[in-house]
């Protein structure tokens, strides 16, 4: 099992353009989690989703932040018209569900750059 | 809303020496806490958490309650073991982890 995946491990952008962080979860893994670690900093809940459902948003920004797990493919995190404060490494989990004892297992984050 | 509060961001250390990584929270529910270990080039993983009460790599970590803490020990550190260390805090039947700003351990020879 290769674990959690998310790519581009790096990514810079200018100020104004889009960023896209996917996470492809562990095999058997229907849930998904995104945090984010800004610096000097310890990692904060953005969102958890399942499969084509966003169960709990509450850590995301109000604005040109969205996320989606759909029925095939990676977990997208999207991020329009980035800003110098969204400089930060992006982390995604997966859990096999939702009950307490399961464990996230985290990837290796993406290191998102604005200039 | 809970809060997890690491309130050392470096610790050094000696080879041999013991070392506890303070943790506390705050939360008026029923937690479950966890230590979660990043070394170097490596990906965040799990270290240990309260309900298993079982000691992983020499570390061991105690709930408690009264005082809201949940600190990390060892009695003797290993080079190995400098890494960061972040403390977590999820709610009973939740799904989010709350993080620590996290600490750095460093185990010098």
């Amino acid at each position: 099992n290769a674990g959690v995946m998310q790519n581009p491990r790096h990514l810079v952008r200018r100020r104004g353009q889009e960023a896209r962080l996917r996470c492809s979860p562990m095999k058997g893994h229907s849930h998904v989690y995104w945090y984010r670690q800004l610096p000097e900093e310890g990692l904060k809940f953005m969102v958890y989703l399942q499969k084509e459902n966003i169960i709990d948003e509450s850590g995301m920004p109000k604005e040109r932040f969205s996320a989606e797990f759909p029925k095939e493919g990676p977990s997208i995190l999207r991020i329009q018209q980035v800003v110098r404060g969204d400089s930060a490494a992006y982390f995604c989990a997966s859990s096999p569900g939702p009950h307490s004892a399961n464990e996230q297992f985290f990837g290796p984050g993406t290191r998102l750059t604005v200039l | 809303a809970q809060r997890v509060t690491q309130p050392e961001k470096l610790l050094s250390v000696f080879k041999g020496a013991p070392v506890e990584l303070k943790c506390n929270y705050s939360y008026s529910g029923s937690p479950e806490l966890f230590w979660y270990v990043q070394y170097s080039r490596q990906r965040l993983q799990l270290l240990l958490r309260h309900i298993s009460r079982e000691s992983i790599k020499g570390f061991t970590a105690d709930l408690n309650k009264g005082e809201t803490s949940f600190h990390l020990k060892k009695p003797f550190a290993q080079e190995e073991d400098s890494a960061m260390y972040y403390c977590a805090l999820r709610r009973a039947a939740g799904n989010k982890l709350t993080f620590g700003g996290g600490t750095r351990v460093l185990v010098k020879p």
